[in-house]
């Protein structure tokens, strides 16, 4: 059965905490993609990778890490700088960069204590 | 800034209506263009995608592109009540070859029995 996980489903964060979202895919797909979506709004790109040990800043990086060890997980962490982390994150991917169909995980909803 | 816009709606329409769904996009050398649907709480899903001028038929769904003038539509005809979502617009940035996908706020759909 392919496609994107990300755990958890619901995450809570406290003042001053750093906490991981996790995101894989067995889609054997080169590009992942994090965006954060807040009520009412599009979707804003964070981070993304097109392939392994490798990641570019999206439009709203700060406050925000990446890694990519492996094609099939793409890890993000939010970090203590990130002031206002309350929002939807959603992970997706795309068999490559050329090909810019990207599908979606199920997604995270990250809320501060 | 590249932008895409969207009327955020609600765009209510009664069931077996067509429904219209409109987006102008500012990046003049975009070719990809994507519709997702986005049900409440949860992630998007692709709908449509479309690169050249026309129209583009998939069931009930009609994509329509005119780059000439910037605007992509999607019409959904005999709408049904499971119609009702959030529709995002998605243009692919054209000055870059990284795949990243432009969102409008999105524009919600509710169709009334």
């Amino acid at each position: 059965d392919g496609g994107i996980t990300q755990s958890p489903k619901y995450l809570f964060r406290k003042e001053g905490q750093n906490v991981t979202l996790s995101c894989e895919q067995n889609l054997n797909h080169d590009a992942m993609y994090w965006y954060r979506q807040d009520p009412g709004q599009g979707l804003r790109l964070i981070y993304y990778s097109q392939i392994v040990n490798d990641f570019q800043k999206g439009d709203i990086a700060e406050g925000y890490s990446v890694s990519r060890e492996k094609k099939e997980s793409f890890p993000l962490t939010v970090t203590s700088a990130q002031k206002n982390p309350t929002a939807f994150y959603l992970c997706a991917s795309s068999i490559h960069r050329e090909s810019e169909t990207q599908y979606f995980g199920p997604g995270t909803r990250l809320l501060v204590l | 800034q590249k932008e895409v816009e969207q009327n955020s709606g609600p765009l209510s329409v009664p069931e077996g209506a067509i429904a219209s769904l409109n987006c102008t996009y500012s990046d003049r050398v975009s070719q990809s263009f994507f519709w997702y649907r986005q049900y409440s709480g949860k992630s998007p899903e692709l709908i449509m995608s479309i690169y050249s001028n026309g129209d583009k038929e998939d069931g009930r769904f009609t994509a329509q592109l005119n780059k000439a003038s910037q605007y992509v539509s999607l019409l959904i005809r005999d709408s049904q009540p499971s119609d009702s979502a959030t529709y995002l617009c998605a243009v692919l940035d054209g000055s870059s070859n990284t795949g990243k996908l432009i969102f409008g706020q999105g524009t919600t759909l509710q169709v009334k029995p």
